[in-house]
């Protein structure tokens, strides 16, 4: 199906365990996203990517890794889970920069225990 | 980056019309003015964008002060599924990553 897809939607997982969180779009969206919510924080910007093989840190970077050899693909990894890593994740992609929409995803509710 | 102020809530009847201000009064002149809403449990979704002129789409409307200090989302009568949070969010092209940074937002409730 067209569109932008997280997986999984719920997770759990213990402290010091890596995690990877998966985002795939299919409209071929140059720009993608990456955000976390936390009750009293809001959306928080965690990486970015302008296409294939380029990445930047956003407002919240540490303790994450990412990396983006597909345009559609833009995986999220916890490489040692913390419990302060407990939020829901959000992916999000766009076909520009400031001219035109984003598209979110449903989200994804990781549990750190 | 230029900053946005929004209050933290509103209230609305169903089916009135609703004002939701944002006030921005750092806004540069290239920053475009983009809205946002998250329905509950949902990711967020785009409503509408501008960058001087008012702007009309099919779910709402976008005034623009013509010092651009200031902007308002107008959504023409409410419905109790327009119950969310609306974000207003500058994006400066100068940035080049499409990147948008979110606020806190204003929780609109909307009474039946």
């Amino acid at each position: 199906d067209a569109g932008i897809t997280q997986s999984p939607r719920y997770k759990i997982t213990e402290t010091g365990r890596q995690v990877t969180l998966m985002c795939h779009q299919t409209w071929s969206h140059s720009y993608m996203f990456w955000y976390r919510q936390d009750l009293g924080h809001g959306l928080r910007l965690i990486y970015y990517s302008a296409a294939a093989d380029i990445t930047d840190k956003g407002e919240v970077p540490d303790g994450y890794v990412v990396s983006r050899s597909k345009t559609e693909n833009f995986p999220l990894t916890l490489e040692s889970a913390t419990r302060s890593q407990t939020s829901v994740y959000f992916c999000a992609s766009s076909a520009w920069t400031v001219n035109t929409e984003a598209f979110f995803g449903q989200g994804t509710r990781l549990t750190v225990v | 980056d230029a900053k946005t102020t929004q209050p933290n809530s509103m209230e609305s009847n169903e089916e009135e019309p609703v004002h939701l201000p944002c006030n921005h009064s750092t806004i540069s002149g290239t920053d475009y003015i983009h809205w946002y809403r998250q329905l509950p449990s949902q990711g967020p979704e785009y409503v509408i964008h501008g960058l001087t002129s008012n702007v009309n789409n099919r779910m709402a409307s976008l005034a623009i002060a013509e010092d651009r200090k200031s902007s308002t989302l107008i959504l023409h009568r409410a419905t109790l599924r327009d119950a969310a949070v609306y974000y207003c969010i500058l994006s400066p092209p100068s940035s080049n990553t499409g990147k948008l940074i979110f606020g806190q937002g204003t929780t609109l409730q909307v009474k039946p």
